[in-house]
């Protein structure tokens, strides 16, 4: 099992602007999640991403992936007031039951 | 098709009581996991399952007990309670273990130990 690293912690940015959030991780994955977190709710899955993809889109979503580099990073684009939610990301290795979080980014953003 | 769902959404214990967090999903999901989350933190391994009767430790199992005698349910026992587990309890389940296996979460149980 490994835990990614979202960074930056927080984030602050006004309506319609782009967000910009990253994960690192220490070993070869099979995949990479994205979830988000509103206050007090459970995480809702986002976007997978596999190992052999570079690029994925859904929505307002992109997300990367750079294997070599061991990192991912998750844009939100023309943020809405309603994205403000914490968002972690998961890398997942073939065969690990465990799925370990990070303490996530937290995204506010400004009407 | 109701999803993770958690009994109750609230609870508070005295210090020393013993109770169970309930967990069920209707998905026909093989594998299913506790997580609790504290104040502005991210969430943290109590036990998971990978199927019906195995059960295994993740990063915080003292005090937690679990079993898995069905597929659908996955209880969460709390021995004698104590104030450092007062936080928000998550249970999740997913379809497939290995390389396809996106978590559905329930909504939480917010419990407090006095």
């Amino acid at each position: 099992s490994q835990q990614g690293e979202e960074d930056p912690q927080a984030l602050s940015i006004q309506e319609g602007e782009n967000a910009t959030m990253n994960c690192s991780y220490k070993t070869s994955i099979n995949n990479l999640q994205w979830y988000r977190q509103n206050s007090g709710r459970g995480l809702v899955h986002l976007i997978l991403i596999r190992s052999n993809e570079r690029e994925k889109h859904s929505g307002r979503l992109r997300v990367t992936l750079d294997t070599s580099k061991k990192s991912s990073s998750l844009l939100i684009t023309a943020s809405r007031a309603a994205d403000t939610a914490s968002y972690f990301c998961a890398p997942t290795t073939s065969g690990t039951y465990k799925y370990i979080f990070g303490t996530g980014t937290r995204l506010k953003v400004l009407a | 098709n109701a999803g993770v769902t958690q009994t109750p959404k609230f609870q508070v214990l005295k210090t020393g009581q013993s109770m169970t967090l309930q967990c069920a999903q209707d998905m026909n999901h093989e594998y299913m996991s506790w997580y609790r989350q504290d104040p502005g933190m991210g969430l943290r391994l109590i036990h998971y399952s990978v199927g019906a009767g195995i059960t295994d430790q993740g990063e915080v199992p003292n005090g937690y007990n679990v079993s898995r005698s069905t597929t659908e349910d996955f209880p969460l026992r709390l021995l004698s309670a104590a104030p450092s587990q007062t936080s928000v309890y998550f249970c999740a389940a997913s379809a497939r273990i290995g390389s396809y296996n996106e978590q559905f979460f329930g909504p939480g149980t917010r419990l407090t130990v006095l």
